[in-house]
């Protein structure tokens, strides 16, 4: 079955600092979506891409999806002490089942 | 409108017992979902369910089943529990089966001892 890999696992970054996760896919994506789980909540939708290339921004959140439709990433500008959580990548798709990428928990310190 | 609702939130069992957990999805939603998740295996698709029909099931041995009622709400059980099930079971509901967002409840917290 399809695999998901993300790195890092953890990081931890100084407020004010930038984060980026990368998703990485063993076969092509048809879509890709992100989630993020704040520390004992479930997770929330941010962004799906679709498009080969594609890059979407949300405020200080940029998202990419690889030309090759096999990786996407997020990237988040000026990290403040909200953003702390985990950020999964989802493949999701068809009749695929919903695979979850293993996560990077974000730490941001003050 | 309501957002999904998952019951019990928490839960003690001991093994061998067997445990039922409730999701209400979205009003309108009929596509429900259900996750595993542990700190060590993360996040993991359980199956789905659209219509009262199972669309797809994750590799989680028979003890995991689940069902679908025709208003949309699910049930998912697990029988024999061992150790290893303790987790944190989260439901999802999609107005799409296809590709749109998944919407989560607060989960079921399962402690097996």
């Amino acid at each position: 079955g399809q695999q998901v890999m993300q790195i890092p696992q953890y990081q931890h970054v100084q407020e004010g600092e930038d984060f980026t996760t990368y998703c990485n896919s063993s076969t092509t994506l048809s879509n890709i979506q992100w989630y993020k789980q704040r520390p004992g909540g479930h997770p929330v939708f941010l962004i799906q891409l679709v498009k080969s290339g594609e890059v979407k921004k949300q405020k200080r959140l940029t998202f990419q999806f690889g030309e090759a439709k096999k990786n996407s990433s997020l990237h988040i500008t000026a990290t403040q002490t909200t953003d702390v959580g985990t950020y999964f990548c989802v493949l999701r798709g068809g009749y695929q089942k919903v695979t979850f990428g293993t996560g990077t928990k974000l730490q941001v310190i003050p | 409108k309501a957002g999904v609702t998952q019951t019990p939130r928490y839960l003690i069992k001991t093994r061998g017992q067997q445990v039922t957990l409730s999701c209400s999805p979205i009003s309108g939603h009929r596509s429900v979902s259900w996750y595993q998740q542990t700190p060590g295996q993360g996040l993991q698709f359980l199956f789905e369910y659209f219509s009262e029909t199972q669309r797809n099931k994750g590799n989680f041995p028979g003890r995991f089943s689940g069902r679908q009622f025709s208003n949309s709400r699910s049930e998912m059980n697990v029988s024999t529990l061992e150790l290893g099930d303790s987790a944190l079971y989260l439901c999802a509901s999609s107005g799409d089966t296809s590709t749109g967002e998944l919407f989560f409840g607060e989960g079921s917290r399962l402690t097996v001892l």
